[in-house]
């Protein structure tokens, strides 16, 4: 069965001190790994898809890698507004396009 | 930047009524989605819609959901006779050929 883990379920941050959050997932031909940020009572908001082993994506403070395995987003010198959970997605593979959402990281980063 | 719009942001409905949930995708896209997320939950794929009929549905998805593009532009689940685990927030997301998802803000459905 396809599954996407997340870790840590939360993380306290101070501001500037850098980290990273993981995605495991177990899917069988991943077409597409995705990064959402969701704010509290929104909805996800897109940051990265990734496609294959190796490839990297950045944005602003935010930076995502990809393994045949799991996914880190590394976030560096975080800011308060950077406080959101953050939401790891699969892509399932063949004659299907939804997307396999794992539980999220809640991140709060203090000033 | 093009946004995919979600009516009502929340809606409470007694147990047993009908509710119609509202969405306007992203005017150049084809694919277009409903998720739920029960509170503290994964958010959860419900259907797929793309070409004017339901391309992929979950279990979730049973003879009490529907959903319809009406008008080209707008598009909507139905939900027939609400039970109580069906308060939820439910998001529309919509995608283009290039792949991709833009999720609305969601609707929170309460039922009483």
């Amino acid at each position: 069965e396809d599954q996407v883990t997340q870790s840590p379920e939360a993380l306290r941050l101070q501001e500037g001190e850098s980290s990273s959050l993981n995605c495991s997932y177990t899917v069988s031909g991943l077409r597409g790994l995705f990064w959402y940020r969701q704010d509290p009572g929104k909805g996800p908001e897109f940051l990265f898809t990734l496609y294959s082993a190796g490839e990297e994506k950045e944005k602003e403070r935010l930076k995502a890698t990809l393994t045949k395995k799991e996914s880190f987003l590394h976030i560096t010198a975080p800011k308060p507004e950077d406080s959101a959970t953050y939401l790891c997605a699969v892509q399932a593979p063949r004659n299907t396009d939804k997307l396999i959402f794992g539980t999220g990281t809640r991140l709060q980063v203090f000033p | 930047e093009p946004e995919v719009t979600q009516t009502p942001s929340h809606q409470v409905t007694q147990m047993g009524q009908e509710v119609i949930l509202r969405c306007v995708p992203i005017s150049n896209h084809l694919y277009f989605y409903w998720y739920r997320q029960i509170l503290g939950q994964k958010v959860e794929f419900l259907v797929s819609f793309y070409n004017n009929e339901i391309s992929e549905k979950s279990e979730i998805f049973d003879d009490q959901f529907s959903v319809e593009r009406p008008d080209g532009s707008n598009f909507t689940l139905k939900i027939r006779s609400t039970k109580l685990e069906d308060s939820a927030m439910y998001f529309c997301a919509s995608g283009g050929e290039g792949g991709g998802y833009t999720f609305g803000s969601g609707t929170r459905l309460t039922v009483v």
